[in-house]
């Protein structure tokens, strides 16, 4: 079975700290892609990153950086110096074998960050 | 680039009726796109798999002929809610794959709020 985990509902930090969300994933597939979007207010998802299973070279674009540890099935997700325009839900998705379309997503971390 | 519109943004509608909405593709051709289903608050479930030229394949517990799909062209998927009912009342999200890469990512569109009163 294939899940993905997002331990945090809800998280509020003041603008400018740093904040980690945290995903931790289940799959028995050995190619597997890893995916977060962001769903501001206006409900649109919005990209923000994809990984392969057989990468596991951290990423940073920007304020964003994403640490994949296979060893622990946890593709965590950084924003440094959060800003207000960051307060959102963002999702962990899960994308298992070559044979299947289907995303499964976590429950999401609905993010505030006050001014 | 990779733009998926949705239309109507919102809907209400009286309990019985049918409420058609649309979702397209706008800068390339989707010969996959996907209907998620999204309650206040919760995660994106997966309703069904469209495909252009072809029947949508459902998930399981959603029913076919109440939620009709049809993917007639490469730009164009329509989720069509039969019969709405106040437990239809939810968060509608049409996605679409980027064809000709690796990355299989879904691209969303804006969603489609259906309010059934």
């Amino acid at each position: 079975a294939q899940k993905v985990t997002q331990a945090q509902t809800e998280i509020s930090v003041v603008e400018k700290e740093d904040v980690t969300l945290d995903c931790v994933y289940e799959t028995r597939d050995t190619t597997y892609y890893l995916f977060w979007y962001k769903q501001p207010p206006s409900g649109e998802l919005v990209f923000l990153i994809r990984r392969n299973s057989f990468d596991e070279q951290n990423e940073i674009s920007g304020r964003y950086s994403w640490n994949f540890q296979k060893s622990t099935s946890s593709f965590n997700f950084t924003i440094t110096a959060s800003q207000v325009v960051d307060s959102a839900v963002y999702f962990c998705a899960l994308r298992g074998s070559y044979n299947t379309d289907k995303l499964i997503f976590g429950t999401g971390t609905r993010l505030q960050v006050f001014p | 680039g990779a733009v998926v519109s949705q239309h109507p943004s919102r809907v209400i509608c009286k309990s019985g009726t049918s409420v058609k909405i649309e979702c397209r593709s706008l800068d390339f051709q989707a010969t996959t796109m996907f209907w998620y289903r999204q309650f206040p608050k919760q995660s994106l479930m997966l309703m069904a798999t469209s495909n252009e030229g072809s029947k949508a394949t459902y998930e399981q517990g959603v029913e076919k002929d109440k939620f009709l799909i049809n993917h007639a062209s490469l730009t164009l998927s329509t989720l069509t809610v039969t019969s709405a009912h106040p437990e239809d009342s939810s968060f509608y999200i049409c996605s679409a794959r980027v064809p000709g890469t690796s990355t299989d990512t879904q691209y969303f569109g804006p969603g489609t709020r259906l309010t059934v009163l």
